[in-house]
C-alpha cells in the first residue's frame, strides 16, 4: 500500500542533542512537508519541499533543518537552537499539480528530558 | 500572509444533534479549502475539499461544507452527529494559483466531543 512512514513514533532528546526524524512516502508524490502540531495552534509549516534538492522554510523554520537527496525521503532535524522542541511532528506529501489534497503520515512524538 | 480562523477550540453535542464548525480564512486570492479531521490516536484525513465548482460540498461520513466567498467562510455542517465523530477537525487553506500553491494553512482545531 502507498502512504507516508514516519519514524520512530516516539522519541526523547536530552536538551541540548540534535535529533533527526525520518520521512518515507513510496507515493511517488514531489512534495513534501513538515508540519509542527501543539495543543490550541493547529498545525504550522515548519519546511517544505516541491522537488529534490530544493525546499523552502516554511512559518516556523528557526532551530530545523532538512533535506530532500531523494524524490521518496524528507528527513527533519531538530537542532539544539529550537527553544521548545517537545511537539508532535507531522510530515506530509502531495502532488504538485492543481487540486492535489495532502497525505500525512502518523506522526513522531518528540518529548525533550 | 494567509490565516485561517476557527471559531471554536471545544464543541460538545449529544448523539443526533446538528452540527456546524466555522472557518474564516483570510487570503485575498483564489484559493482552495479543505476540512481534515483526527480521530483519537490516528493521523489527519481528509474529510472534504474544495477546488471550483459548486460550492457545497460533500465529504465522508455525512459531512459537507459551504464556500461563501463573500464571507471568506468554508463551514462545517452535519445533520445528526454520532459518538465516532469525536475528534479534532482543522480547517485549511492554499494558494491556488502561483508560487505558494501547495502549501496548507492551517486553523487551530477544533475539538468536537459527542456524547452518547
Amino acid at each position: 500500500d502507498g502512504g507516508i512512514t514516519q519514524s520512530p513514533k516516539y522519541l526523547f532528546r536530552k536538551e541540548g542533542q540534535n535529533v533527526t526524524l525520518s520521512c518515507e512516502q513510496n507515493l511517488n508524490h514531489d512534495a513534501m512537508y513538515w508540519y509542527r502540531q501543539d495543543p490550541g495552534q493547529g498545525l504550522r509549516l515548519i519546511y517544505y519541499s516541491q522537488i529534490v534538492n530544493d525546499f523552502q522554510k516554511g512559518d516556523i523554520a528557526e532551530g530545523y533543518s532538512v533535506s530532500r537527496e531523494k524524490k521518496e525521503s524528507f528527513p527533519l532535524t531538530v537542532t539544539s537552537a529550537q527553544k521548545n522542541p517537545t511537539a508532535f511532528y507531522l510530515c506530509a506529501s502531495s502532488g504538485t499539480g492543481q487540486g492535489y489534497g495532502y497525505t500525512f503520515g502518523s506522526g513522531t512524538r518528540l518529548t525533550v528530558v | 500572509a494567509q490565516s485561517v480562523s476557527q471559531h471554536n477550540h471545544h464543541v460538545i453535542l449529544s448523539e443526533a444533534a446538528s452540527l456546524e464548525l466555522g472557518c474564516n480564512y483570510s487570503y485575498g486570492g483564489t484559493v482552495n479549502l479543505f476540512w481534515y479531521v483526527q480521530y483519537p490516536g490516528q493521523h489527519l484525513q481528509l474529510l472534504l475539499k474544495y477546488f471550483s465548482g459548486d460550492p457545497l460540498v460533500k465529504g465522508i461520513k455525512g459531512f459537507e461544507a459551504e464556500f461563501i466567498k463573500s464571507k471568506f467562510s468554508f463551514n462545517l455542517r452535519k445533520p445528526s452527529v454520532q459518538w465516532s465523530d469525536t475528534a479534532e477537525y482543522f480547517c485549511a487553506v492554499n494558494n491556488a494559483g502561483g508560487t505558494s500553491y501547495g502549501k496548507l494553512t492551517f486553523g487551530q482545531g477544533t475539538i468536537l466531543t459527542v456524547h452518547p
